[in-house]
């Protein structure tokens, strides 16, 4: 079964800064399926990024992702107040659907 | 625009069984599969299983196997996850999300419903 582990546990940035967030997964996995969600607390979860790298309608685009094989990213590059929040990485495996345990990104 | 209203919160008691809904609205019920995954307090995301909205077909994570039944009307465009043999490390916030089949992502999601398992 694949493992999805997500760095760090939490990030604290600020306002206009950069954040990187890490997805690693135990083996090699299909970029086409890695997805990343925002969560806000209290809400559902929101679809950014599918396919490792494609942003979902409605996305800004300081949001990226990038990576293959084991190793995932999610980039914000310039914070904003309303980016900080939970995010989750998200693999379909061997007929089952995986999420990371989450990053939460805090001010 | 896209719309899935799940039902409200819910107590059950341990060993009872819940049943949640989820309503779809703005697009073509029949076109997309509808998963269930839930989040304990505190915690991540679990996926739980999915139904073919189209032909009714199912598949569930193993870990639910036997406990879990998702089924649809397609009458009413609406989805209900039923568990049964509650225990307290069910209660949760249970969410329904759709997916185009073989994107492997979930682009709408539900509300969410609480479920509290306590005696």
């Amino acid at each position: 079964e694949i493992v999805l582990t997500q760095s760090p546990g939490t990030l604290s940035l600020s306002p206009g800064e950069r954040a990187t967030l890490s997805c690693r997964a135990s083996q090699s996995v299909s970029s086409s399926r890695l997805v990343w969600y925002q969560q806000k607390p209290g809400q559902a979860p929101r679809l950014l990024i599918y396919g490792a790298s494609s942003r979902a309608t409605g996305i800004p685009d300081r949001f990226s992702g990038s990576g293959s094989g084991t190793d995932f990213t999610l980039t914000i590059s310039r914070l904003e107040p309303e980016d900080f929040a939970m995010y989750y990485c998200q693999q379909y495996g061997i007929s089952a659907f995986i999420f990371g345990q989450g990053t939460n990104l805090e001010i | 625009q896209v719309q899935l209203v799940q039902s409200g919160a819910d107590v059950r008691m341990p060993g009872a069984s819940v049943k949640v809904s989820c309503k779809a609205s703005g697009y073509t019920f029949t076109s997309y599969f509808m998963h269930w995954m839930r989040q304990a307090p505190g915690q991540g995301l679990e996926w739980m299983g999915r139904i073919d909205s189209n032909g009714g077909g199912t598949h569930y994570q193993q870990k639910f196997q036997g406990r879990v039944t998702v089924t649809r009307d397609t009458s009413t465009s609406t989805v209900s996850m039923e568990l049964t043999s509650l225990r307290s490390e069910d209660t949760a916030v249970y969410f329904c999300a759709r997916e185009m089949p073989g994107t492997f992502y979930f682009d709408h999601w539900g509300q969410g419903a609480l479920v509290t398992v306590s005696s």
